[in-house]
């Protein structure tokens, strides 16, 4: 079955780059996601990428996905106080039925920042 | 603001009652997602609903159970609570294409539910 693990915690200083990992188990996997929750509120979609792309940039934030190693990774650039949160990765699988498309959690991985 | 709307934000309850929580989707989005996210399970898919008709199950107790309205929210039914029901609801919805494409799901800010 689908499966999705991170390490539990990360903690860095202000004006670090952060890299959060993941790695999946689910080949068929197209789309994969990173989401950022912060304390007391619902999950906020950061960045996703598609299977069959490398890597994916966007401002602060790079993408890489290794699909021979199902590793996924995050990485946040002069990370910021206000970047302290946890952040899930995600997998969704190919739409091979009509409509299926619940995404697969990982466990979450706590980024705390310090000043 | 996701644009998703989940009613209400806390319910505290007892053990063995029944209670229903209720999610409005985005305005344009068809589907609508359950997830239930917990200290020792963490974040896990419920069921997923397609324009009124349910299309996904995944790790979903008998003891709940969930529809989808013609106004497409949708209302999640747990009953004979046990304590380890005790967790964050949340609700999301998507356009859910059918075929291909990226489907963002956007979340409300959940149910907080705690069953004493």
């Amino acid at each position: 079955g689908e499966d999705v693990e991170q390490s539990l915690f990360l903690s860095v200083r202000e004006g670090d780059s952060s890299v959060i990992n993941c790695t999946y188990t689910d080949s068929s996997s197209t789309y994969l996601y990173w989401y950022k929750q912060e304390p007391g509120a619902g999950l906020q979609l950061l960045t996703y990428i598609f299977s069959n792309m490398d890597m994916k940039q966007d401002q602060r934030l790079t993408v890489l996905l290794n699909k021979k190693d199902k590793h996924l990774s995050l990485r946040i650039a002069d990370t910021q106080t206000g970047d302290s949160a946890i952040y899930f990765c995600a997998e969704s699988p190919a739409p091979v039925d009509t409509g299926r498309r619940a995404l697969t959690f990982g466990s979450g991985t706590r980024l705390q920042v310090q000043p | 603001d996701s644009g998703v709307t989940q009613t209400p934000k806390h319910l505290i309850t007892a053990t063995g009652q029944r209670v229903t929580l209720r999610c409005s989707p985005r305005s344009g989005d068809l589907s609508v997602y359950w997830y239930q996210q917990s200290l020792d399970q963490g974040l896990q898919f419920l069921i997923q609903y397609y324009n009124g008709e349910e299309r996904a199950k995944g790790n979903i107790l008998e003891r709940f159970s969930a529809q989808q309205f013609p106004d497409l929210h949708s209302e999640l039914n747990l009953s004979s609570l046990e304590l380890g029901d005790s967790a964050l609801y949340f609700c999301a919805s998507s356009v859910s294409l059918l075929s291909g494409g990226h489907n963002e799901q956007f979340f409300g800010p959940g149910t907080r539910l705690t069953v004493l």
